[in-house]
């Protein structure tokens, strides 16, 4: 069966520093997403990605974070200077259509 | 601004028995709701959708219910099986293309042998 992959599975930054998440989506999906959850908490989206430029994003996703699809096969979530409270399961989602909306099995991201 | 509740953090069963977990929504414009399923460390699994054209579908042992005047969704599992435990999560979205979920808090379902 088709999966989304996510690396790496951990990952543990200091603050201030860049992280890059990377995920493979399925191949034949058209929209591409990221969403967090941070411990104990929801799911929550981060934001959309379709033809090539966000879709949609959510008041989370601000000027500290972008997104790439650098060369059709990858999809990446960088955080430009992360914060204590970045500290999340990162997890990447591809669809197209809902049936087959997928998530990555996740980015553990560690702010220390 | 919680659009989509799950207002019961646990649920414990017998094996054999029925589950029924319970989402509320608030956003009228909601008119596409998925369940997933998902184990510690991993990512949310999908198990089952419904479009708000339907109140019902049915996939296996899984059936989810849509009252739409009420804004509530259910989800039935039987026989539960000690596999089905995990946390549940409601999720809803505006349109069934390329939109955001909007998750609930999960319902941890336990199944006891």
């Amino acid at each position: 069966e088709p999966e989304v992959t996510q690396t790496p599975s951990h990952q543990v930054t200091q603050m201030g520093q860049e992280v890059i998440l990377r995920c493979v989506p399925i191949s034949n999906h058209l929209y591409f997403y990221w969403y967090r959850q941070i411990l104990g908490q929801k799911v929550e989206f981060l934001v959309s990605f379709y033809n090539n430029e966000i879709s949609e994003k959510s008041e989370i996703f601000d000027d500290q974070f972008s997104v790439e699809r650098p060369d059709g096969s990858n999809f990446t979530l960088k955080i430009r200077s992360t914060k204590l409270e970045d500290s999340a399961m990162y997890f990447c989602a591809s669809s197209e259509p809902f049936y087959g909306y997928t998530f990555g099995s996740g980015t553990r991201l560690t702010v220390v | 601004d919680q659009q989509v509740k799950q207002n019961s953090p646990s649920l414990s069963v017998q094996e054999g028995r029925i589950s029924i977990l319970n989402c509320d929504y608030t956003n009228s414009m909601f008119d596409y709701f998925l369940w997933y399923k998902k184990y510690p460390a991993e990512g949310p699994t999908f198990l089952i959708s419904i479009s708000s054209i339907k109140d019902k579908n049915e996939d296996g042992r899984f059936t989810v219910f849509l009252n739409k005047s009420a804004k509530h969704l259910s989800l039935h599992i039987v026989p539960s099986q000690p596999g089905d435990s995990a946390v549940y999560f409601c999720a809803a979205s505006e349109g069934n293309q390329g939109g955001k979920l909007i998750f609930g808090q999960g319902t941890e379902l336990s199944v006891k042998p």
